[in-house]
Parts: structure tokens; sequence; C-alpha cells
């Protein structure tokens, strides 16, 4: 089984400046790694994922994200947000089936 | 691609009656998912399908819980004697599997309140 943490319930930010939004798993075997958003009355929508590779994945919006191994973590980044990244962004697990374990989200404020 | 639609949006009922969600995937997609999503908290999955098979159920769906996708297109999830703590959004998802590489596309979800 898989699991997720989402080390930040809330990050408040102002525009133009970084963010990182913190995500650790545990698994007991290989997993796939991925980092959803959920702007307000949307469905979920995929921003990256980690499957096998090169460990910075880069996603939609200029987010991206390090899949760090020794550390079970995978940390979403963006270097300079607007107005427009406010949301709620999860991070997810899953082994080989798909079958997402998700984390209890970060909600992002980005203020002017 | 009209992306994956959950019909209703909102469903309002009382303690004990039973209700029905309905999730259109995208066309051609084989698999379909099923989470719930409480407040403050991320989705946990319920159950899927590959076509018309129902593959895994969570330990999380009571017996008062049922899942079908009768033909492989479109699915319902029923819940039977509604309690308060059914309470949530229920999502849908749907991909089509194409070796390792699988791709979720959610719905916007039926949001449930049980009074």
């Amino acid at each position: 089984a898989q699991s997720v943490t989402q080390l930040d319930s809330q990050v408040p930010v102002f525009e133009e400046a970084p963010v990182e939004l913190r995500c650790n798993y545990s698994s007991s075997v290989s997993v796939y790694l991925f980092w959803y958003v959920q702007y307000p009355n949307q469905g979920l929508q995929l921003l990256l994922k980690y499957l096998s590779g090169s460990t910075l994945v880069k996603g939609i919006n200029g987010f991206e994200a390090e899949f760090n191994k020794s550390q079970t973590s995978f940390h979403l980044r963006k270097p300079s947000v607007h107005i427009s990244d406010t949301a709620e962004y999860f991070c997810a697990v899953s082994g080989f089936d798909y079958k997402l374990s998700f984390g209890a989200g970060t909600t992002v404020t980005v203020r002017a | 691609d009209t992306g994956v639609s959950q019909d209703p949006r909102h469903k309002i009922t009382k303690r004990g009656q039973n209700v029905t969600f309905r999730c259109d995937p995208i066309s051609e997609h084989n698999r379909l998912y099923w989470y719930r999503q409480t407040l403050g908290q991320g989705p946990e999955f319920l159950t899927y399908f590959q076509n018309e098979a129902q593959l895994e159920k969570s330990r999380l769906l009571s017996d008062r819980f049922s899942a079908e996708r009768p033909k492989g297109s479109f699915s319902t999830l029923e819940i039977q004697r509604t309690e308060q703590g059914d309470s949530a959004m229920y999502l849908c998802a749907s991909s089509l599997v194409q070796g390792a590489n699988e791709k979720l596309f959610f719905g916007s979800g039926t949001q449930l309140s049980v009074l």
C-alpha cells in the first residue's frame, strides 16, 4: 500500500514570488508520482507525473517537481507564481495499477 | 473530446433515501474510476472498472454502495439508505490504458449532501 503526506495545508505567497509545495510518500514497491491541481468549481487536472527516468519533471504552467528516492519526496516548485495559480494542489502516488492515493492537499493563495 | 461529465452536479437528499449518480467517461476510454472527497481531504479511491468489469472495490465501500458499468461506457454509482457520513464530493475519472503511460481525466464531481 502507498500513502502520501503533504506537509503544508496552506501556503500564502505573493505574486511573482517562488513557491514550493512539499510531498512525502511511503511505499514498499516502485511507484508513480503525480501532482494534480484543482481550481475552484473545476475537476482535478494533472500538472505533472513521474514514471521513471530523469528525476526532474517539468509540467504545465511552469511547474516542476523533483523525485528524491532516498528522501521519498516529490516536492513541487514554481519560480514565479501568478494570481491564477491560486488553487488546491494534491500530491498522489500509485503502483503500476494507477490506483491513486492522494494527500490531503495544499491550498495555495497568491496575493498581489 | 468533451471530457468526463458527471450528473447531477449537486444532490441534496434526506437520510435513508437512495441516490444514483452517473458518469460519462471520455469516449473510447476503457478504464473508469470512482473517488470520494470530503472537505479538507484528498480524494479516496472507491472502485474501478476495466471496460465493464469491476476490478477492485475499496474496503471504504460499504454494502450500501454499488457501482455498475453495464456496457463499458457510462457508469452509475448508487448509494442505498444514505447516511449523513455519505456527504461528500463523488468524483469520476477515466483513462485509456496504453502500456505504462496512463493519464486520468477527472470530472467535476457530484456534491452529495445528506440531511
